[in-house]
């Protein structure tokens, strides 16, 4: 069975820095290809980051050189570095995997981040 | 990169057939075959059901079919019912600074 495990969210000031984990089992990260995908309180989905089975990574506009999507395959994981985090990027945050960008057959639960003084 | 656009509702009775369109433009939707549909429960994560335009996972019921025309690509439901009441995003690879971008999202209510 898949299994896709996000860790880290939480309660953080404007300005400050949160990383997020999703840990894999069942899957293998460095195979397909592993988004994160984040939803804000009563709003849509909006794709955040990819990254592609061959390593490289893309982001949002939004997000762009303030977060940094990583894989380890070692530990079958990947991270979402999120600095200078503002009030807007409140939300849910899953982590997500298929086999290409525009299929991604599997999703974890989902972590809620909140950026707030 | 702008969210394709649907309908924020769509409604019918049980047993009917409903349909959801998804529009984009050719560097996302008319460009390739690469359009898939989610199904989101309330606080749930999203559930793929349709994947390139119109292949349905193992699993997923095949009330649900996928298609495709120009920059609009659709989500039929046929035999509606009260379980369908959910909502649905589409999404497309896209050339543009992202390679993904999803729907704006149509709830479903079933009459």
């Amino acid at each position: 069975e898949v299994q896709l495990v996000e860790s880290g969210g939480g309660l953080i000031q404007p300005g400050g820095s949160l990383r997020l984990s999703c840990a894999a089992s069942g899957f293998t990260v460095s195979s397909n290809y592993m988004s994160w995908v984040r939803q804000a309180p009563g709003k849509g989905l909006e794709w955040v980051s990819v990254v592609y089975s061959g390593g490289d990574t893309y982001y949002a506009d939004s997000v762009r050189g303030r977060f940094t999507m990583s894989r380890d395959n070692s530990k079958n994981t990947v991270h979402l570095q999120m600095n200078s985090l503002r009030a807007e990027d409140t939300a849910v945050y899953y982590c997500a995997g298929g086999i290409s960008v525009a299929v991604q057959n599997y999703w974890g639960q989902g972590t809620l981040v909140t950026v707030s003084s | 990169q702008s969210a394709l656009t649907q309908p924020a509702s769509v409604s019918g009775s049980p047993g009917q057939s409903i349909t959801i369109s998804c529009t984009g433009t050719s560097s996302d939707v008319g460009g390739y075959n690469y359009v898939s549909w989610y199904q989101q429960h309330p606080g749930k994560a999203p559930k793929l059901i349709i994947y390139d335009v119109t292949n349905r996972p193992s699993g997923v019921s095949n009330r649900f079919s996928g298609s495709k025309s120009g920059n609009t690509a659709s989500l039929t439901i046929s035999g509606l019912q009260a379980e369908d009441e959910v909502d649905y995003y589409c999404s497309s690879y896209t050339t543009t600074s992202t390679p993904g971008v999803f729907g704006t999202g149509t709830k479903v209510t079933v009459l």
